[in-house]
């Protein structure tokens, strides 16, 4: 089955600190990733996806991610966290098993930055 | 958020109501679905469409509805028959739907549906 995991509930650091949020899957075949962020009461913004290339690809706000194919991983990255970070972060994997575009999210991360 | 509208932003429901949920985008995607989030369970799929005039159920269909008569209007129904509909609804769309693309799926802002 293919499924997305996010190991931490919450992730603190603080300002000014790196950060790593992170997301390890299991598909079939070649997946397709994204990581999206969700402020309070908000919908979802979308950060950044990796499609196929190199492995280091970089989103919005200064988040990159980096793709792991022998460690079925895709971690959010940020060299240097700012408070408003702060926020609920999911990671996603197209589902390959049927031919739409559906996508199977993690249970979230929420990411708190600490002044 | 941008291009896709969700209302109303909070809504409230007596039991044994229907309400509807209005979504609707101005980016002339083919593609549209409909997600139920409830904390700490991340976002469930309830129906999706790829076309207009069809739709399919999602992971969890049942005690919901949804018509696809225009291109750009996703409209969810929660029935009497949804137990547990306390949830923050979001709608999302993409350019095709399909798993041959790359496309990107943009979501609206949220709708909270609290049953009384």
């Amino acid at each position: 089955a293919q499924s997305v995991a996010q190991p931490e509930d919450q992730v603190n650091v603080a300002e000014g600190n790196p950060l790593t949020v992170k997301c390890t899957y299991s598909v079939s075949g070649n997946p397709y990733l994204f990581w999206y962020v969700q402020y309070p009461n908000r919908g979802l913004q979308f950060l950044l996806k990796y499609i196929t290339g190199d492995n280091l690809v970089k989103g919005s706000y200064g988040f990159e991610a980096e793709f792991n194919k022998s460690q079925t991983s895709f971690h959010l990255k940020k060299p240097s966290a700012l408070v408003s970070d702060s926020a609920l972060y999911f990671c996603a994997v197209r589902d390959e098993s049927s031919n739409t575009g559906k996508l199977i999210f993690g249970q979230g991360t929420t990411l708190q930055v600490k002044p | 958020d941008g291009g896709i509208t969700q209302s109303p932003k909070y809504l409230f429901r007596k039991e044994g109501q229907n309400v509807t949920l209005s979504c609707e985008q101005n980016l002339n995607h083919d593609a549209m679905y409909w997600y139920r989030q409830d904390p700490g369970q991340g976002l469930r799929l309830i129906y999706y469409s790829q076309i207009v005039n069809d739709f399919q159920k999602g992971d969890i269909a049942e005690g919901y509805s949804v018509s696809r008569e225009k291109k750009e209007s996703f409209p969810l129904t929660v029935t009497s028959a949804q137990k547990n509909p306390t949830a923050f609804y979001l709608c999302a769309s993409s350019i095709t739907g399909t798993k041959y693309g790359t496309d990107t799926q943009y979501f609206g802002p949220g709708t909270r549906l609290t049953v009384l």
